[in-house]
């Protein structure tokens, strides 16, 4: 597809499981971003990948929370043990990654993470 | 389609100056507008969440307001540091839609010791 792609849409998960969200950014950008959007909230970002550079993962927000980036295109952001305050819309967003702050985010449509 | 405007585009001011960054969109109908920071090389870092009801949000030395009707946000600094230089980037979140983000073209501010 042309667009930023994100698996499973929905994900409905036990407190305490862990959980998997998949993301496929636009072919041929090198930044991609992991952000959450809890309910009335807005976003809250959480790792950036740019490259082959070490990640940024200064916005995760504990230790249980942790993302791969293979061969600089797909991104797989998992969360262990997950608590009730886990559940939120995982968005992930690509970029050209030119260097310059301004370049256009795309953003998929989500996954929408129910911790029960 | 929403179109989010920073103006200015840098700033470089002296320590201890107050200043203020603009925001402007121009589809009011928003869910809420966020401003961020981001530092060389690194993600994005929230500052403050405006909601749609809302007129202005405070956290420490910064200051965001929302006029929705003018379409307008402003983020105030006050006594600004060195630490302060990043590049400032408003969002706004479109009414019914999590992925609804339009993210403003940013401000790099420098601020002078």
């Amino acid at each position: 597809g042309a667009g930023v792609s994100q698996s499973p849409s929905n994900k409905v998960t036990e407190k305490g499981k862990d959980v998997e969200l998949r993301c496929d950014p636009i072919s041929g950008h090198t930044a991609l971003y992991w952000y959450r959007q809890s309910l009335g909230q807005g976003l809250e970002f959480l790792i950036y990948f740019q490259g082959n550079s070490a990640p940024d993962k200064s916005g995760l927000p504990s230790d249980r929370f942790s993302a791969e980036r293979t061969g600089g295109s797909v991104s797989t952001l998992t969360i262990q043990r997950t608590q009730q305050e886990d559940s939120a819309v995982y968005l992930c967003a690509s970029s050209l990654g030119r260097g310059r702050v301004t370049d256009t985010q795309y953003f998929g449509p989500g996954t929408r993470l129910t911790v029960l | 389609k929403q179109e989010v405007t920073q103006i200015p585009a840098a700033l470089s001011v002296p320590e201890g100056e107050n200043l203020v960054l603009n925001c402007s969109f121009t589809d009011s109908a928003i869910y809420n507008l966020q401003w961020f920071r981001q530092d060389p090389g690194k993600g994005l870092t929230s500052l403050l969440l405006i909601q749609s009801s809302q007129r202005e949000q405070t956290s420490g030395r910064l200051n965001a307001s929302l006029d929705k009707s003018s379409g307008r946000s402003t983020l105030y600094i006050a006594a600004s540091q060195p630490g302060d230089s990043a590049t400032y980037l408003c969002a706004v979140i479109k009414s019914g839609g999590y992925q609804k983000v339009t993210f403003g073209t940013g401000t790099k501010l420098q601020v002078i010791p």
